[in-house]
């Protein structure tokens, strides 16, 4: 199975600032990304998706797409504690119905 | 945005028994459905896919004996785990791809924890 890495974390970062989540992915065929979010016990909800190589900003949230370096990032701006969460990150390809998903990164945002 | 349904939230059942998961998609049609498995602190795994009208299609390692899917409708899809032991509660999380069609986003249920004592 292709894979998707991500940092696990807990990535901590104070209130108010920017986190930085990061995956990188291994089949260069992968053309659609998506960032999900995850609370406790809950289910994955989409944040962000892209397809195409740049920057997509919506509202406090910025995803970044490298298809040349395989890797896809999502910046949070402004981190509230309610961005606390578990972010995974998927990927599919182009004639599959597959969607892979990354191990997650916890973020933690300290008040 | 698309809904999808899932029931029921959560359940306990005694090991050997079977249990039902049922998935809905609200105000679309879905014919083509994903069943995940989710452990603790672990990422979703995809356990079958399944289609309207067809036989689902089993992840590698998958029993299809064991967990049956069936896709009778366009707009509901169940999962039985049969046999149910210890080993087999998780967070089980059905989605479906919306209008966008495959390459776009998955829309999920609300998922359902079982736990077999």
């Amino acid at each position: 199975q292709k894979e998707v890495e991500q940092n696990s974390g807990p990535l901590s970062v104070p209130e108010g600032a920017i986190a930085s989540l990061n995956c990188t992915y291994s089949d260069r065929g992968s053309q659609s990304f998506f960032w999900y979010r995850q609370y406790s016990g809950k289910s994955p909800e989409l944040i962000m998706s892209i397809y195409s190589n740049g920057d997509k900003e919506d509202g406090r949230f910025t995803a970044q797409l490298n298809k040349a370096s395989q890797y896809v990032s999502l910046l949070i701006r402004d981190s509230q504690p309610s961005d606390s969460a578990t972010y995974l990150c998927a990927w599919t390809t182009s004639g599959t119905y597959k969607y892979i998903f990354g191990t997650g990164t916890r973020l933690k945002v300290l008040a | 945005g698309a809904v999808v349904s899932q029931h029921p939230s959560w359940v306990i059942c005694k090991s050997g028994t079977s249990v039902k998961i049922e998935c809905r998609s609200l105000d679309f049609q879905a014919t083509t459905m994903f069943w995940y498995r989710q452990f603790p602190k672990q990422s979703l795994m995809l356990m079958a896919t399944s289609n309207e009208g067809s036989k689902a299609t089993y992840e590698q390692g998958v029993e299809k004996d064991k967990f049956l899917i069936n896709h009778a409708s366009l707009t509901l899809s169940t999962l039985t785990v049969t046999s149910a032991h210890p080993e087999d509660s998780s967070f089980y999380i059905c989605s479906a791809p919306g209008l966008a069609g495959v390459n776009g986003e998955l829309f999920f249920g609300e998922g359902s924890r079982l736990t077999v004592l």
